[in-house]
C-alpha cells in the first residue's frame, strides 16, 4: 500500500534558526497537504499543493511539491516559539482510492527561546 | 459555525466495555473520517464516509463500527474495548476531495482502556 515517510522525526532549534521537514511518498500523489498540530491540540490545515513543482508561501513558511509529485517539503524561516508543534504531511495517491489520505508520522519541532 | 464537535473529550474504559464516540459537523460536509493517533505514529484512518448511508473501512477498522444516518453525524462504536484501543481519536470532515481539499478536525477524544 501507499507509504508516506517524513523526516526528521524530531527537530530542536534555537529561536531564529531555520527549519525544514521532508515528506516522501512511495507512489505518485494527486495532491499533498500539510497540517500543524500544537501540543495537546488537533491537526489544523495549513496548505494543499496540487501541481508538479509547485511552490507556495505563507509568511515565513515555504511549501514545495516535487516535480515527480512524490515528495514535498516545508521550510520555516527564522523560527519563533509560536512555531512549536508537530507538522504532518498527508498525501493522496493518484492511482488509489479517492478517499484515502495517508499521513506521515510527523516532525515534532521544538524551539528554544 | 461550531465546526467539528467530538464528545467526550476523555474516557476511561475497562476491558470488554463498549462505548460510542460522538462526532457532529455543521458545515454540510459530505466526507467524514475517523482517525486514531498513537504517540509518534501519525494518524491512521479507521473508517470514512462519503455521504449519508455510505461508509467504508480505512487502514485499521478491526474492533470498530460506524454509521452515517445523517450528513451531520458520524459516531464511532467500540464494542469490546481492548488495551490496544488506547489512543487519541480524531473525527474530521471535508467538503470534497481532490484539488480543493481541506480536512477540519475535531478536538479529539482521549481514550484509555485498562
Amino acid at each position: 500500500g501507499q507509504q508516506v515517510m517524513q523526516i526528521p522525526q524530531y527537530q530542536h532549534v534555537q529561536e531564529g534558526e531555520d527549519f525544514t521537514t521532508y515528506c516522501n511518498s512511495s507512489t505518485t500523489l494527486s495532491n499533498i497537504q500539510w497540517y500543524k498540530q500544537r501540543p495537546g491540540g488537533h491537526p489544523v490545515f495549513l496548505i494543499q499543493l496540487v501541481k508538479s513543482g509547485e511552490v507556495k508561501k505563507q509568511k515565513r513558511l515555504t511549501f514545495q511539491f516535487g516535480e515527480a509529485k512524490k515528495n514535498s517539503s516545508l521550510h520555516i524561516t527564522a523560527t519563533q516559539t509560536t512555531d512549536v508543534g508537530t507538522y504532518f504531511c498527508a498525501g493522496r495517491s493518484s492511482g488509489g482510492s479517492n478517499y484515502k489520505l495517508t499521513f506521515g508520522k510527523g516532525t515534532l519541532l521544538t524551539v528554544n527561546p | 459555525n461550531a465546526g467539528v464537535t467530538q464528545t467526550p473529550k476523555f474516557r476511561i474504559l475497562k476491558i470488554g466495555q463498549s462505548m460510542t464516540l460522538q462526532c457532529t459537523q455543521d458545515m454540510n460536509h459530505n466526507y467524514m473520517y475517523w482517525y486514531r493517533q498513537d504517540p509518534g505514529m501519525g494518524l491512521k484512518l479507521i473508517y470514512y464516509s462519503v455521504g449519508a448511508g455510505i461508509t467504508d473501512k480505512g487502514e485499521v477498522p478491526n474492533g470498530y463500527n460506524v454509521s452515517r444516518s445523517t450528513t451531520e453525524d458520524f459516531p464511532l462504536r467500540l464494542e469490546l474495548a481492548a488495551p490496544s484501543q488506547t489512543s487519541v481519536y480524531f473525527c474530521a470532515s471535508s467538503y470534497q476531495t481532490g484539488s480543493n481539499e481541506k480536512l477540519f478536525f475535531g478536538s479529539g477524544t482521549q481514550l484509555s482502556v485498562l
